[in-house]
């Protein structure tokens, strides 16, 4: 059975802040591995990752992938309130069915 | 308009009722999907269905069913709703057309549920 852990579940940062978001997999066959931002509504894609060590970078927000060692990190630079949300982190794997992780809620304080 | 539309976006029922959510889309993809989510559960998949003629249990199948009408259409249908199905709901599709697939979901906005 697939699966995918993100840690940590929650945190609480101030405005500036660097935070990392960790994802590690267990999944037959591994195709890629995805992040979305959830706000208040769907999630919104953020990355795909499929290499190792190549990262994709958007703005303030980058993230690698390692497949070895299976797992991912996402990380946001100088924080701002409206990175507040949960951010979600999804695999997919031999079947081409995503299996999604509890997500990270990360909260950003003025 | 949205690529991918679900119908209703919140809906109360009472335990027992029959309730369908329907879910279409405009982005011509093959594979859609219905997810549910929970508080701290991240989202769990229900049924998937890579065609018309071709659908599958997800981990979380017990209590729900579905019917793939076309191509661009996919409902998910609680026979008889219960309170742990208060959840919201989510459908979301995804594009396998040459060997291009990589995962990636387009999802609908989300139909919240409330079964008292």
């Amino acid at each position: 059975e697939d699966k995918v852990v993100q840690s940590p579940l929650s945190l609480v940062v101030h405005e500036g802040d660097t935070v990392t978001l960790n994802c590690s997999y267990e999944v037959t066959n591994f195709r890629s591995l995805l992040w979305y931002k959830q706000e208040k509504k769907a999630p919104t894609f953020l990355f795909m990752l499929t290499s190792s060590g190549i990262e994709k970078k958007s703005g303030r927000l980058s993230s690698i992938l390692d497949k070895k060692e299976l797992f991912s990190i996402l990380n946001i630079t100088a924080t701002q309130t409206g990175d507040s949300a949960i951010y979600l982190c999804a695999v997919a794997g031999a079947n081409s069915k995503l299996t999604f992780g509890k997500g990270i809620t990360l909260s950003v304080r003025p | 308009d949205a690529d991918v539309t679900q119908t209703p976006r919140n809906r109360i029922t009472k335990t027992g009722k029959r309730i369908m959510l329907e879910c279409s889309q405009t982005k011509g993809h093959d594979r859609m999907y219905w997810y549910r989510q929970d508080p701290g559960l991240g989202l769990r998949l229900i049924y998937y269905s890579f065609d018309v003629k071709d659908i599958n249990k997800g981990e979380i199948s017990d209590g729900y069913s579905v019917s793939r009408q076309a191509q661009a259409k996919f409902s998910l249908s609680l026979e008889s709703a219960i309170p742990n199905q208060t959840a919201l709901y989510f459908c979301a599709t995804s594009d396998f057309s040459a060997g291009t697939y990589t995962g990636e979901l387009f999802f609908g906005e989300g139909s919240r549920l409330t079964v008292l």
